[in-house]
């Protein structure tokens, strides 16, 4: 089975800083897609971020952006200008699989 | 709207017993996907369905019971073989074309008491 590993249970930043949550993955294929999910309190599942493996840009999406290192299969998340409203749950997810997650508290 | 409807949110039930976590989609989806969320770690893959009258075990289905009988229905029954069924459940479904964005429910809460 494909694996995804989150090695940070648990984060905290300082509101307007930035912070980088880590992922890394296993899979022999060539071509896919890789996720970050937030789920705040609510425990609503939100997407973040997609980013497909055979495009070489790394995604960005306002604040949120991605440090995707397909050799290394490494997907990393950066948050810039926290707010306290990303505080919450950030799982990293491949082909249907989904790391242990990343608590992260911004803090004011 | 469109969206994914899972029903009871929370629920309660005696050792022993069977029970059964509805999710219905609007969202004309094909595949569908139930997840176990535990305290502290992330979503365990349950079961999935990729079409009508067909799924497949995913990596902790053990205890578990699904059907497909519908395009827009996936029930998930917790059987009394689950040995620890309190958690978190989530039902998730992926759109077409197949981009692999799970839109998700917002969950069942089982509680054995």
């Amino acid at each position: 089975a494909q694996t995804v590993t989150q090695s940070q249970p648990e984060m905290s930043v300082q509101e307007a800083e930035t912070v980088t949550l880590s992922c890394t993955y296993d899979t022999s294929e060539s071509n896919y897609y890789l996720f970050w999910y937030k789920q705040p309190p609510s425990r609503q599942m939100i997407l973040v971020i997609r980013q497909e493996a055979y495009k070489q840009q790394n995604a960005t999406e306002n604040r949120f952006s991605v440090n995707f290192q397909k050799a290394a299969k490494s997907f990393s998340l950066k948050i810039s200008d926290s707010q306290l409203g990303d505080t919450a749950m950030y799982f990293c997810a491949f082909s249907m699989r989904f790391g242990a997650g990343t608590r992260l508290t911004v803090k004011p | 709207d469109g969206g994914i409807t899972q029903s009871p949110k929370y629920l309660f039930r005696k050792e022993g017993q069977n029970v059964t976590l509805s999710c219905e989609q609007n969202l004309n989806h094909d595949a569908m996907y139930w997840y176990r969320q535990d305290p502290g770690q992330g979503l365990r893959l349950i079961y999935y369905s990729q079409i009508v009258n067909d799924f497949q075990k995913g990596d902790i289905a053990e205890g578990y019971s699904v059907s497909r009988e519908k395009k827009e229905s996936f029930p998930l029954t917790v059987t009394s073989a689950q040995k620890n069924p309190t958690a978190f459940y989530l039902c998730a479904s992926i759109g077409r074309p197949n981009t692999g964005e799970l839109f998700f429910g917002e969950g069942s809460r089982l509680t054995v008491l």
